[in-house]
């Protein structure tokens, strides 16, 4: 069964340094996401991307982040200069439709900083 | 905005007993809702979804939610509790299509399994 991957696994950065969250959708999904979950807190969107462009971003996606589909099957978020509130499990999603389609989500990277 | 509200954020239940995990959402448009479960270490795994259609909706590993719009909730059932049910359980908004695509999502809740 197709599933959505992402690298690393974890992620130790120090603070101010740039970190890239890589994810690889499902080959024939055309939306992608972002979520984070801070420890002990709930899942948080971040931003969707459709069409190599973003579709919607929460308060939470400030300048300081970035998406980019690099290649046509990678899906990256940047991070510019981390903060130690950036610690938390970011989860990649794909879906082939708006609305009712399932999102599938990616296993996450749980990002450490310093 | 969309808001989900999960009673509880661990339930214990002992195995073969019933599982209700009670989710509350609000939202000004009709609502897609969802159940994703996440086992240790893994992403999170759709169990079921609500999209207009009818309201008491099966999914998978003998999990079934019913849409209530009056009481607006989306409370996960399961008659007899499975040692492997053991998992984190979240709850999940939509709205129909305009707007953020995003999910909103609930806290979550831990369900234990006691043997």
């Amino acid at each position: 069964e197709p599933e959505v991957t992402q690298t690393p696994s974890h992620q130790v950065t120090q603070m101010g340094q740039e970190v890239i969250l890589r994810c690889v959708p499902i080959s024939n999904h055309l939306y992608f996401y972002w979520y984070r979950q801070i420890l002990g807190q709930k899942v948080e969107f971040l931003v969707s991307f459709y069409n190599n462009e973003i579709s919607e971003k929460s308060e939470i996606f400030d300048d300081q982040f970035s998406v980019e589909r690099p290649d046509g099957s990678n899906f990256t978020l940047k991070i510019r200069s981390t903060k130690l509130e950036d610690s938390a499990m970011y989860f990649c999603a794909s879906t082939g439709g708006r609305g009712a389609d399932t999102q599938y989500f990616g296993p996450g990277t749980r990002l450490t900083v310093l | 905005a969309q808001s989900v509200t999960q009673l509880g954020s661990h339930v214990s239940v002992s195995e073969g007993a019933l599982v209700l995990l009670r989710c509350n959402y609000s939202s000004s448009v009709p609502p897609y809702l969802f159940w994703y479960v996440q086992y240790p270490n893994q992403g999170l795994q759709l169990l079921l979804k609500y999209t207009s259609a009818a309201t008491l909706v099966k999914g998978i590993n003998g999990f079934e939610a019913e849409f209530k719009k009056s009481e607006t909730s989306f409370h996960l059932t399961k008659p007899s509790a499975h040692m492997s049910d053991a998992a984190e359980y979240f709850c999940a908004v939509s709205d129909s299509g305009g707007g953020a695509d995003g999910l909103t999502f609930g806290k979550g809740t831990h369900l234990i399994i006691q043997p």
